[in-house]
């Protein structure tokens, strides 16, 4: 299995707040993805990064921003979090753009 | 811009029956095509691919075959097993290796024994 571990797994939090996702990687892959996943929707992008300090928006960006200051860590924040953030989030990371590898996600509720 | 539509289900079959999951694609240029498996509270994981047109990807009795012409990828297996239930998704990227991947919905297989 590819070495790619999302922290935490779940979490709760209050509408309003920050909340920092963390993606770790030990393949010293040079993309990294962040999706969430819901209901009726599949996967859908929010961002990416093809390299150190080098990110991107995805389809879904709004309320999302991203970091990326080391190759093995990617970090998506939610400034301040909304209702319509509860979702599952997956990181993925690539290494040729033909074979990703997923993360086991992170469940994040707003009440 | 791109986009994947796959039938959504549940599809319900039973052990041993014959599986076709229809896939088919919206892409600029000339996408990779890609079938991804997700089970139970787990991420997904990549069962097969497919980089050009009439290329055929296959792993564990799954095929699928990028037809250029009709702009599909249809997931198919000659007998499925229980085990095989799990949420399945197509995917695709039409850009380098930057480019995120494009999915469709998901669809959901049931196989009861």
């Amino acid at each position: 299995d590819a070495g790619i571990t999302q922290s935490p797994r779940h979490k709760v939090t209050e509408t309003g707040t920050p909340v920092t996702l963390r993606c770790h990687q030990t393949e010293n892959h040079r993309y990294m993805y962040w999706y969430r996943q819901d209901p009726g929707h599949g996967l859908r992008l929010i961002h990416y990064s093809y390299g150190v300090k080098d990110t991107d928006k995805g389809e879904v960006s709004d309320g999302y921003s991203v970091s990326r200051s080391k190759t093995e860590d990617f970090l998506l924040t939610l400034e301040s979090a909304t209702s319509s953030q509860t979702s599952v989030y997956f990181c993925a990371i690539s290494g040729t753009g033909e074979d990703d590898f997923f993360g086991q996600g992170t469940r994040l509720t707003v009440v | 811009g791109n986009s994947v539509t796959q039938m959504e289900g549940p599809v319900t079959l039973s052990e041993e029956a014959f599986l076709t999951i229809n896939c088919t694609y919206t892409a600029t240029g000339y996408p990779s095509l890609f079938w991804y498996v997700q089970y139970p509270g787990e991420g997904l994981q990549l069962l097969l691919k497919a980089t050009k047109a009439d290329d055929k990807g296959s792993n564990k009795g799954f095929e699928a075959t990028y037809r250029k012409e009709t702009t599909s990828f249809h997931l198919e297996k000659g007998s499925v097993q229980v085990s095989d239930s799990a949420v399945y998704f197509c995917a695709l990227r039409s850009g380098g290796g930057a480019d995120g991947l494009t999915f469709g919905k998901g669809t959901h297989l049931i196989i009861q024994p």
